[in-house]
């Protein structure tokens, strides 16, 4: 059965501060894995890594994926009161067809205090 | 909106009640999924339907019952629920090659 822990559960730092949340995961024919931001209700897509990218950044948030070791990590720096969130990872194993499906952790609560 | 509409957005019903929840997607994505998320749990993946063939069913019960008529539309209908039913419903789609998923916000079910 497919896994994902995600650690720490919650953290609360002030603006400025960088925060680096983690993945682990265990997946049969891992074909990706996902972060998402979920703030109010709809999660919001943040990044894919896969074999062919590893390593993912966009403004103030990066992501790498460590296959050997099985896990991710997704960095915030100079954080934001926006940033708060809860962050979800999700991984995704090879299926036939066109339908894709992901196993979810159960988050990181991140809160950033002004 | 992120191109996944549901509803309704909040639903409280007793546990005798019949509802339904509506999801709709004008992305093209061929791909539509149920997705339970309680208090203090990771998402729980319930349903799966792939060009609008049920293609995983992951242990409902039987009260749950799902219903894509096209490709762009999803339900899913309630019938008997119990208090532990009581959830947020998120509604996503996807695309083959495409970069994950798209949520809806979702419906936020209370049984009483």
């Amino acid at each position: 059965e497919d896994k994902v822990v995600q650690s720490p559960l919650s953290l609360v730092v002030h603006e400025g501060d960088t925060v680096t949340l983690n993945c682990s995961y265990e997946v049969t024919n891992f074909r990706s894995l996902l972060w998402y931001k979920q703030e109010k209700k709809a999660p919001t897509f943040l990044f894919m890594l896969t074999s062919s990218g590893i390593e993912k950044k966009s403004g103030r948030l990066s992501s790498i994926l460590d296959k050997k070791e099985l896990f991710s990590i997704l960095n915030i720096t100079a954080t934001q009161t926006g940033d708060s969130a809860v962050y979800l990872c999700a991984v995704e194993a090879i299926s036939s067809g066109s339908a894709r499906q992901l196993t979810f952790g159960s988050g990181t609560q991140l809160t950033v205090l002004p | 909106e992120t191109g996944v509409t549901q509803t309704p957005r909040h639903l409280v019903m007793g546990m005798t009640n019949k509802k339904s929840l509506k999801c709709e997607q004008h992305l093209g994505h061929n791909a539509m999924y149920w997705y339970k998320q309680s208090a203090k749990k990771p998402l729980e993946l319930m349903f799966v339907y792939n060009f609008k063939e049920q293609t995983e069913n992951n242990s409902v019960p039987s009260r749950f019952s799902p219903e894509c008529p096209n490709s762009s539309h999803l339900f899913l209908h309630l019938h008997t629920l119990q208090p532990e039913d009581s959830a947020l419903y998120l509604c996503a789609s996807s695309e083959v090659a495409a970069d994950g998923y798209t949520f809806g916000s979702g419906t936020r079910l209370t049984v009483v």
